[in-house]
């Protein structure tokens, strides 16, 4: 099946440090990609939408000026969180799809889990 | 928004037993997905299952879209079965998954 890289697989960053996660599609070209946190315990929560080559989508809540996404290719999206705080520390996951008619060509990474002290 | 209900939050079973694992969503969905998430955080895709019943090895799952449910069962399980099991549903086939709460299944040897 289709590959999704992420990168790193976990990081550890002082407060006040920027961060950027890398999402890659391996072996396909993804028009969309998501970006979704998952707190200790609990449930994924999408954060924001991306597409190659346009501003992203980000869900009620999430603050665009702290996580921001870039699509720059059909290969790899990245979400910096910048001026990182104790409580963004989270599991960061994105997904990708080659799009179609169905949520079969749907791919997850492996995800990144940040500390931030 | 659409709501996703997972049952039961946690489960406890002895090696070699069988589990039925609940989800239900309260409207109409396009799209219904199982996924396992392994201790690693990685998610694993078991399912796409918008209606009907499929099978895969030890594990199947029914999707009634009518009555907004769905089930997966695990048969003979096995230690390596544990982990979270989420339920995905979206409107659109677009990919922006709304998960449930998930159930954490630990199976002990």
């Amino acid at each position: 099946g289709a590959v999704v890289s992420q990168h790193p697989s976990w990081v550890i960053c002082k407060s006040g440090t920027s961060v950027k996660i890398e999402c890659r599609s391996l072996d396909f070209q993804a028009t969309t990609m998501f970006w979704y946190r998952q707190f200790p315990k609990q449930s994924l929560m999408l954060m924001a939408t991306s597409n190659e080559g346009s501003k992203a989508t980000y869900e009620q809540g999430v603050e665009k000026d702290k996580f921001l996404i870039n699509h720059a290719s059909l290969t790899l999206s990245t979400l910096t969180v910048t001026s990182a705080h104790p409580e963004d520390s989270s599991f960061y996951i994105c997904s990708a799809t080659e799009g179609g008619a169905t949520n079969e060509k749907l791919f997850f990474g492996s995800g990144t889990q940040l500390s931030v002290l | 928004g659409i709501q996703v209900e997972q049952s039961p939050p946690d489960l406890i079973l002895q090696e070699g037993a069988n589990s039925t694992l609940r989800c239900n969503f309260s409207d109409s969905v396009n799209n219904l997905q199982w996924f396992h998430q392994n201790p690693w955080g990685q998610l694993i895709n078991l399912f796409y299952i918008p209606s009907g019943t499929k099978q895969n090895g030890r594990l199947s799952a029914t999707t009634v879209a009518t009555e907004r449910y769905s089930l997966l069962y695990i048969s003979s399980s096995q230690t390596t079965d544990s982990g979270v099991y989420f339920c995905a549903v979206d409107r659109d086939q677009g990919g922006k998954l709304i998960f449930g709460q998930g159930t954490e299944l630990s199976v002990k040897p």
